[in-house]
């Protein structure tokens, strides 16, 4: 079992770019939630999503949108990036269906770099 | 105020010694309550989780929940310089939404 992964490891772009990140769950897993982590900080919850919707959502603005595909794997778009969306974009997976569930599973991250 | 707070440090401790994590959280709607462990460079690891108030152990490591004091810690008996790292303190509420806190960043020397 691979795990939760993750790709790219790391990215460089330039402010105002768009970007697509790209994230395929553990296996077994329906549920697919992405974290936004700036240096010093801890990760904040962006959004989740599950049966290919989006199922919650954090206080992040639209330039951030996703998408779930039927297999479960999830991508996470950012438009018109700024030098603050610098940070390592996490992707987490858990079996859904269960809101108390823990979130166990978390994907090596893509390190986002806005120049 | 954020609503989950936790030191930031360095807390520093010696090898052997026991280490103490604080973590307190503004939700009182709050039900599960976890603790990571973060290496440099690298993703949440979860070590703990605890539901209900009380301790809760395994190995070296121990939580404690208080819902009245809407606190909870981490406590790691025998610190090993290998449990050098951030610890994130996350909390969800019934809606299943989860909120980490900035960490702590603990070093053990030797």
């Amino acid at each position: 079992d691979a795990g939760v992964t993750q790709s790219p490891t790391h990215l460089i772009k330039t402010r105002g770019q768009q970007v697509t990140l790209r994230c395929s769950p553990k296996s077994g897993h329906d549920t697919v939630s992405w974290y936004q982590q700036a240096l010093g900080q801890g990760p904040q919850f962006i959004f989740q999503y599950y049966e290919e919707e989006e199922r919650q959502r954090g206080n992040f603005p639209d330039r951030f949108s996703g998408h779930q595909f039927p297999n479960y794997s999830s991508e996470l778009n950012v438009n018109a990036l700024l030098l603050g969306d610098s940070a390592l974009y996490l992707c987490a997976s858990r079996p859904g269906g269960d809101w108390g569930a823990v979130e166990a599973f978390f994907g090596q991250g893509t390190r986002l770099t806005v120049v | 105020q954020k609503e989950v707070e936790q030191n930031s440090g360095p807390l520093s401790v010696p090898e052997g010694a026991i280490a103490s994590l604080n973590c307190t959280y503004s939700d009182r709607g709050s039900q599960s309550f976890f603790w990571y462990r973060q290496y440099s460079g690298k993703s949440p690891e979860l070590i703990m989780s605890i539901y209900s108030n009380g301790d809760k152990e395994d190995g070296r490591f121990t939580a404690q929940l208080n819902k009245a004091s809407q606190y909870v810690s981490l406590l790691i008996r025998d610190s090993q310089p290998s449990d050098s790292a951030t610890y994130l303190c996350a909390v969800r509420t019934n809606a299943g939404k989860s909120t980490f806190g900035d960490g702590t960043t603990l070093t053990v020397k030797p």
